[in-house]
């Protein structure tokens, strides 16, 4: 199974500042018809996931422009430019190039310090 | 608008058995691949198992093989979780999701397995 690692597990942001969140897999997430499978998910509290970026730096329509998604082989990253009060959730990561199983890191939670 | 809509959790004892349905909306159903993932109270998201539109794949994770039964009724837009034999370690939000790369989801019911 492909093991996903996020880092950092949790995220002091300060209003209006940067973020950056970091997922590393256990083997090289490039399909063989040359795409790569990694999303980024947001939960807000209380809330289901909410699907952010697909293949690693697609965003899914009505997601903001602050979010970006960039990466290649087994390291992605998922930025957040300015960070805004309704950013306060919890990021996962999942791979679905090699599987089964479809696998997620363990999420890094988004709070302000 | 893409809709998800679960229901049929509840609270069962050791060894019992549920079925989850969830029911779509806003897309063709019939041709997505689609998903089922859980949460536990206060742990992370897991992929449970996900079925091809025509129903002729299907994949599951390993701790619910053999116990859990993915299936789906495209006249209905529906999808099917029948879960056997539960174990406390089964209880979770069950989340519907849109395809395998879980484009959209459900609300989620939450399934309880207590003696």
């Amino acid at each position: 199974d492909v093991v996903m690692t996020q880092s950092p597990l949790s995220l002091p942001v300060t209003l209006g500042q940067p973020a950056s969140i970091s997922c590393r897999s256990s083997q090289s997430l490039v399909h063989s018809d040359g795409n790569t499978y990694l999303n980024w998910f947001q939960q807000r509290p209380g809330q289901s996931p909410r699907r952010l970026i697909y293949k690693v730096s697609s965003r899914d329509s009505g997601v903001p422009d602050r979010f970006s998604g960039s990466g290649s082989g087994t390291d992605f990253t998922l930025k957040i430019s300015r960070v805004e009060a309704e950013d306060v959730a919890i990021y996962y990561c999942m791979q679905a190039t090699h599987w089964p199983p479809i696998t997620f890191g363990q999420g890094t939670r988004l709070d302000f310090k | 608008e893409v809709q998800l809509v679960e229901s049929g959790g509840g609270s069962v004892q050791p060894g019992g058995s549920l079925r989850l349905s969830c029911v779509a909306s806003g897309f063709t159903f019939n041709n997505n691949w689609m998903s089922w993932v859980r949460q536990a109270p206060g742990k992370g998201l897991e992929w449970v198992a996900n079925m091809k539109q025509d129903g002729s794949e299907r994949y599951y994770v390993d701790s619910v093989k053999g116990r859990f039964t993915i299936s789906r009724d495209n006249a209905k837009n529906a999808l099917y979780l029948q879960m056997n034999s539960l174990r406390v370690d089964d209880t979770a939000v069950y989340y519907c999701a849109k395809d395998r790369a879980a484009s959209c989801w459900g609300q989620g019911t939450l399934v309880t397995v207590s003696s």
